[in-house]
């Protein structure tokens, strides 16, 4: 079975362009959930969703980042326009509704120059 | 509200020595407690985790984790540590959502 997978990988970008993630869960998991880590720290939640649903966002950066799961699978997450501090590695993860394992995709390395 | 405190960033240790990796954790209510792995250039791998029961609970690969209520800890040891454990760890602790540490780097050398 595959597990979480994001794309892209790596992603390089100009100043105050735009630019998206993607994700797609495990198969059947109602949960998902969107990270970002900074260099030499840990994963802090930015938004999760379950099912369809934003449950918590209050971490989202409102102003730039947006995110959408449309039909409860696939997620996107999206910053415009991208500032310089954006650089990180931005994670996805999923897990079934209510369960406590969450499992996490490979991440997108996003470098904005 | 929750935290982690992983106190120490970076450990060295030679190979087959033992290791012991530190967490701490503050939360008001009754938390999970987990440790996860992170390999160079992979994702986050779910190593070990404390949901309830026995206090002492073990990984496939010979990590174990004891959760001490009193001293708020879980700290992560191993008898005997591989080249190939050299990853970053980190603890999290979940009540509604993953609460993540700072991590630490465990650096194994021949």
């Amino acid at each position: 079975e595959a597990g979480v997978v994001q794309s892209p990988r790596y992603k390089i970008i100009e100043k105050k362009q735009p630019v998206a993630f993607w994700c797609n869960p495990i198969s059947g998991h109602n949960t998902l959930y969107w990270y970002r880590q900074n260099l030499g720290q840990g994963p802090e939640l930015l938004i999760r969703y379950e099912n369809e649903e934003a449950v918590d966002d209050s971490q989202l950066p409102k102003d730039r980042f947006s995110a959408e799961r449309l039909k409860g699978v696939d997620s996107t997450l999206k910053i415009q326009p991208a500032e310089l501090g954006d650089s990180a590695v931005y994670l996805c993860a999923s897990s079934l509704l209510g369960d406590t394992e969450a499992f996490f995709g490979q991440g997108t390395r996003l470098t904005v120059v | 509200a929750q935290s982690v405190t992983q106190l120490d960033s970076q450990v060295p240790v030679f190979e087959e020595a033992p290791v012991e990796l530190r967490c701490n954790y503050s939360s008001s209510v009754s938390v999970y407690l987990f440790w996860y792995v992170q390999y160079p250039n992979q994702g986050l791998q779910l190593l070990l985790k404390y949901l309830s029961g026995s206090t002492l609970v073990e990984s496939i690969n010979g990590f174990e984790a004891e959760f001490n209520k009193s001293q708020t800890s879980f700290h992560l040891r191993k008898p005997s540590v591989h080249i190939s454990d050299t990853a970053e760890y980190f603890c999290a602790v979940t009540f509604q959502k993953l609460v993540f540490g700072t991590g630490t780097r465990l650096l194994v050398s021949p």
